[in-house]
């Protein structure tokens, strides 16, 4: 069986800055791993995802995450925040079923 | 783009009721899944269905039940509406393949039972 943690449960970023959410990963084989953003009273939205390609993969709204197996992270980054992405953010591992991390609340100051 | 429309945005109803939940996917997606999501709890599954008329138990099913008479459409059921059962509930679909290819959500469904 998998599981997922989300490293922070709340992140605070200014505007134009650097966003880092963190997701580690328990395995024994090559997962897929996916990284959602769900915004207030919404769905879940797809980033991103990773499925054995190339380790650092390219989403949506200029998000990226990088897949390090021997760390067992995949840690979501975007350059600069915008206020639009203040949500919460999902970490998911798949293999025999989907599990989800608890999520990441991203909070961008003005 | 995948679209996965939820009947209802919010719904209120009372204790006892039969409540039906409504999800339609249009892309043809093999399999569909129900979610339910609540504070300090995270996304947790309640069925999933991998063809028509074909159904999965998954997390926590009790109180539930789910129907799959056509592909793309899959209906969650709470055969007696209890107010623990107040959630927010996701429905999800993607291709045949099923855990290699990512989950597409629709908007949700937030369920009131007084």
């Amino acid at each position: 069986a998998q599981s997922v943690t989300q490293l922070d449960s709340h992140v605070s970023v200014s505007e134009g800055t650097p966003v880092l959410l963190r997701c580690n990963y328990s395995s024994s084989y090559s997962p897929s791993l996916f990284w959602y953003v769900q915004h207030p009273n919404k769905g879940l939205q797809l980033l991103l995802k990773y499925t054995s390609a190339a380790t650092l993969v390219k989403g949506i709204n200029g998000f990226e995450a990088e897949f390090k197996k021997s760390e067992t992270s995949f840690h979501l980054t975007k350059p600069s925040a915008h206020m639009s992405d203040a949500a919460e953010y999902f970490c998911v591992v798949s293999d025999d079923q989907f599990y989800f991390g608890t999520g990441t609340s991203l909070t961008v100051i003005p | 783009d995948v679209k996965v429309t939820q009947s209802s945005r919010y719904l209120v109803k009372r204790t006892g009721e039969k409540v039906f939940l409504e999800c339609v996917q249009d892309m043809d997606h093999e399999n569909m899944f129900w979610y339910r999501q609540d504070p300090g709890l995270g996304l947790r599954l309640i069925y999933f269905s991998y063809d028509v008329k074909m159904k999965e138990k998954g997390d926590i099913p009790e109180g539930y039940s789910v129907s799959r008479e056509k592909k793309e459409r899959f209906s969650l059921i709470l055969e007696s509406a209890s107010t623990n059962q107040t959630s927010m509930y996701l429905c999800a679909s993607n291709e045949k393949g099923r855990f290699y290819s990512p989950l597409h959500f629709g908007n949700g469904t937030r369920l009131t039972v007084t």
